[in-house]
Formats: C-alpha cells, sequence, structure tokens
C-alpha cells in the first residue's frame, strides 16, 4: 500500500490564480480530510468527508472546495489563491474506529 | 464538540516514561480520545485511541480516569525520536468526523 499520496510536495502560486491539491488513498478508507498548518500552529480542519459523495464544512472552509466522486480520491481546489493561504496542506484518511493516517504534505507559498 | 486542554511544554529524559497529560471536562459518553504526534515538519501520526477503558498498543499506554474527563499518554521509554508534539483530542460521534487539532504538548527528550 502507498497509504496516503499527496501531491505536489511543493508548489508557488501567484494571488488570485486557482489550482488542485490532489490526495488519493489506495486503503479503501471511508473518512478523510484536509487540514493546514501554518507555521509554529497546530491544524486546522478545513473540509472532511465520510463517503464518497458527502463532504463537510471544517473550522477553516472560505476560499476552498472539495469533492468526493470515489473512495480513493479527495481534491482539494484553492479557488483564488491569496497570500493567507500560504500553508503547509495535509490530507489524511482512515478506517471507522480507528486513527487518522497522513500524507507527508504539500508546501504552498502564495505570491 | 469536547474541548482538550493540554501543557504546552514538557521535559523527560531519554529511558524514562513520560507521561503527557491532557483534560477533556465536558467529553461526552459516546466520544473517543485520540492521540496523535507530529515529529518536526511530517505529517502527524496516529498513536493510540480509548473510550473508557485503558488502552496499549507497541508505542504507548492510554490511561483514562473513570469519570473520563482526564487522560494520560505514557511513553514507556522515552527515546530522542520521541521528541515531537503531542496532541489529545476528544472525536466526535462517526457521522461527522470533525476531528480538531489543538495546540498540543512538544516533549522533548534529553540525553
Amino acid at each position: 500500500n502507498a497509504g496516503v499520496t499527496q501531491t505536489p510536495k511543493f508548489q508557488v502560486l501567484k494571488t488570485g490564480q486557482s489550482m488542485t491539491l490532489q490526495c488519493a488513498q489506495d486503503m479503501n478508507h471511508e473518512y478523510m480530510s484536509w487540514y493546514r498548518q501554518d507555521p509554529g500552529m497546530g491544524l486546522r480542519l478545513i473540509h472532511y468527508s465520510v463517503g464518497a459523495g458527502i463532504t463537510d464544512q471544517g473550522e477553516v472552509p472560505n476560499g476552498y472546495n472539495v469533492s468526493r466522486s470515489t473512495t480513493e480520491d479527495f481534491p482539494l481546489r484553492l479557488l483564488s489563491a491569496a497570500p493567507s493561504q500560504t500553508s503547509v496542506y495535509f490530507c489524511a484518511s482512515r478506517e471507522v474506529n480507528y486513527g487518522y493516517t497522513f500524507g507527508s504534505g504539500t508546501r504552498l507559498t502564495v505570491v | 464538540d469536547a474541548k482538550t486542554t493540554q501543557p504546552t511544554s514538557m521535559d523527560c529524559a531519554e529511558g524514562r516514561a513520560a507521561n503527557l497529560p491532557c483534560n477533556h471536562s465536558t467529553i461526552s459518553g459516546n466520544e473517543y480520545v485520540y492521540w496523535y504526534r507530529q515529529i518536526h515538519s511530517q505529517g502527524p501520526q496516529y498513536i493510540i485511541h480509548g473510550l473508557k477503558n485503558n488502552e496499549t498498543n507497541e508505542m504507548a499506554s492510554l490511561i483514562i480516569t473513570e469519570d473520563r474527563k482526564s487522560s494520560t499518554l505514557i511513553l514507556p521509554h522515552a527515546t530522542l525520536r520521541d521528541t515531537a508534539v503531542y496532541y489529545c483530542i476528544v472525536r466526535p460521534d462517526h457521522n461527522t468526523d470533525k476531528l480538531i487539532f489543538g495546540t498540543g504538548t512538544r516533549l522533548q527528550v534529553f540525553p
């Protein structure tokens, strides 16, 4: 199993650009989430999903969209990038009654 | 959602037990206590979780008080590689999966 795979690992965007952060898992997990982590801070939940076709907002959803058309994939879309979205983004998945497996993160800089 | 309170930082000598406390006084009867850790800038790593009973796995032990208002994560023989930020999280019911990370405890293991 590859676990949770995030791409790209690094990205620089200009203000106003849009992009999609990819997240894929091969463990057939129902639950998936996106977090962001700013320097020196804890993780904040952006969006999460409890199964294909079901998504919901977390603590900081503004400026981000998600979709869950398959069990494996949970992409995060930045609609119009802003410098405040400079952060490290982590995707995670889990099975019922177990802990999350996190990806290695995407380091995003918006200039 | 139940909130958790953890000390900001702790030190532990290598080879000794590290006991990390967590208060979750507003926890509900069906909410689980989860522990994760984050080493440097890596993605968080699941450690252990429990509901009412004490739990043990190859990484750690989790002691939950009888009233469930607090818990302690025990690393029985801390090593330098256990230096990390440890997060105590209360997970709400299965249908929402809105997992909120706090600021955690920074554990420094010294030689």
